[in-house]
This record gives C-alpha cells, sequence and structure tokens, in this order.
C-alpha cells in the first residue's frame, strides 16, 4: 500500500497570506489528524476527522482550519499567516481510534 | 490534561549496545494506548512500537521493546544491539481514543546518537 502523502512539501509564504496543505491517507484508512512540529513547542495536536467530520480540536486559534472529503482525503488552511506559523505540518492517517497512525512525509511551511 | 514527559533530551550509546529511553505520562484514564514514534533527519516519524493500556504483557518489536508499569505511569523504551540507523528523535505519545480523544500526545522527545 502506498503510505500517506503530503501536498506540497515545501511552501513559502508572506505574512497575512492563506495557504491550504493537502494530505491523503493510506487506502482503508478514514480517520486523518495533523499535527504542527515547531522546535519551541514540539509536537501539537491541530485537529482529527473521521468520515469527513471534525471529533477533536487542538488549541490553535480559529485562522487553522481543516476539511476532509468523501474519500478521505484532507486539507487545511491556514489564514493570515503570521510568523510563528513558520513549522513542520504532519498529517497522520489511521483505521480506527487507537489504531497506529502512519505519518507522512509532512509540509515545512515558512512565513517571511 | 494529559502530559508526556521525556526527561531525557539527548542520549548516546555505543553502536551493539543496549540504550533505555525513559517516559512518564499523566493521566486520570484507564483505557488508552501509547506509542514510541521514531524521527530521523528526514523528518518522516515512523512507528517503532505500540502498547495497549489493558494489556499486562510489555511489547516487543524485533529489537526494540518496552517496560510498561501502569501503576507508576510509565513507558521506558529499550533498543537491543544498537545501530547506526537507530540514531534520531525518539517520541513518546500518548492516545486516549478509548476515551474520545482522537488525539496523540507527544513528550518533548530524546534525541538519541549512535557512536561507531
Amino acid at each position: 500500500k502506498a503510505g500517506v502523502t503530503q501536498t506540497p512539501r515545501y511552501l513559502i509564504k508572506t505574512r497575512g497570506q492563506q495557504v491550504t496543505l493537502s494530505c491523503s491517507p493510506i487506502s482503508g484508512h478514514r480517520s486523518v489528524s495533523w499535527y504542527q512540529q515547531t522546535p519551541g513547542q514540539g509536537l501539537q495536536f491541530l485537529f482529527e476527522y473521521f468520515s469527513e467530520t471534525q471529533r477533536n480540536k487542538g488549541n490553535f486559534p480559529g485562522r487553522f482550519s481543516g476539511r476532509q472529503f468523501s474519500n478521505s482525503r484532507s486539507e487545511m488552511n491556514v489564514s493570515t499567516l503570521e510568523l510563528g506559523d513558520s513549522a513542520l505540518y504532519l498529517c497522520a492517517s489511521s483505521q480506527s481510534p487507537g489504531g497506529e497512525q502512519y505519518f507522512g512525509p509532512g509540509t515545512r511551511l515558512t512565513v517571511t | 490534561a494529559q502530559t508526556v514527559t521525556q526527561s531525557q533530551p539527548e542520549m548516546s550509546v555505543q553502536e551493539a549496545e543496549t540504550v533505555t529511553l525513559s517516559c512518564t505520562y499523566d493521566t486520570s484514564e484507564s483505557d488508552y494506548y501509547l506509542f514510541w514514534y521514531k524521527q530521523p533527519p528526514s523528518r518522516q516519524m515512523i512507528l517503532v512500537i505500540r502498547q495497549e493500556a489493558y494489556k499486562q504483557q510489555n511489547a516487543t518489536e524485533n529489537r526494540f521493546s518496552v517496560n510498561f508499569q501502569k501503576a507508576a505511569k510509565s513507558f521506558s523504551l529499550k533498543i537491543s544491539d544498537s545501530q547506526l540507523g537507530d540514531a534520531a528523535m525518539y517520541f513518546c505519545a500518548y492516545d486516549a481514543s478509548g476515551a474520545g480523544s482522537y488525539q496523540l500526545t507527544f513528550g518533548k522527545g530524546t534525541k538519541l546518537s549512535v557512536i561507531p
């Protein structure tokens, strides 16, 4: 099976712009989660989707949003980018709650 | 809120030797899962091992094994016969999906160096 894929792999944006990141889970996986990784804060949970429904959301401002499509692919959007949004954004998929979460290679976002 | 603590920011081990990475967590749940993930310089997060809290038997995956002490809320990772490819950041993670949490809570990580 193909692994979790994320596009784009690298992105450079300017403060105030918005960005959309995409994640395609492993075939058959219906749960998709997003995490932000920074040197200062480490790995932080953004949100989790299952069957197009957001089941849990981390402690991030409303500028961070996401959605999941009927084919389980997911997107996350960050509006009005700030310098502090520069991070590695990781997507993970799993078959069921508590199951192994498999991570994609991440999208490296740099905000200038 | 659940917290995961990895008290060793950095560790080193000689090639072919054994090393143990520590992890403690805080939770009021009884049904949860624990994981160790490895993140090499490529930044790809790789699942190393998974432990279900209701199972008393410690999980093992080849050279990787855990010491799960539920009462002490401790979950350490032992790497035997260390190899150069084991050099990476190791993250301990907690998942209370059984309680409807649906998220991984990570520790800050331990950077493991392997000395040839």
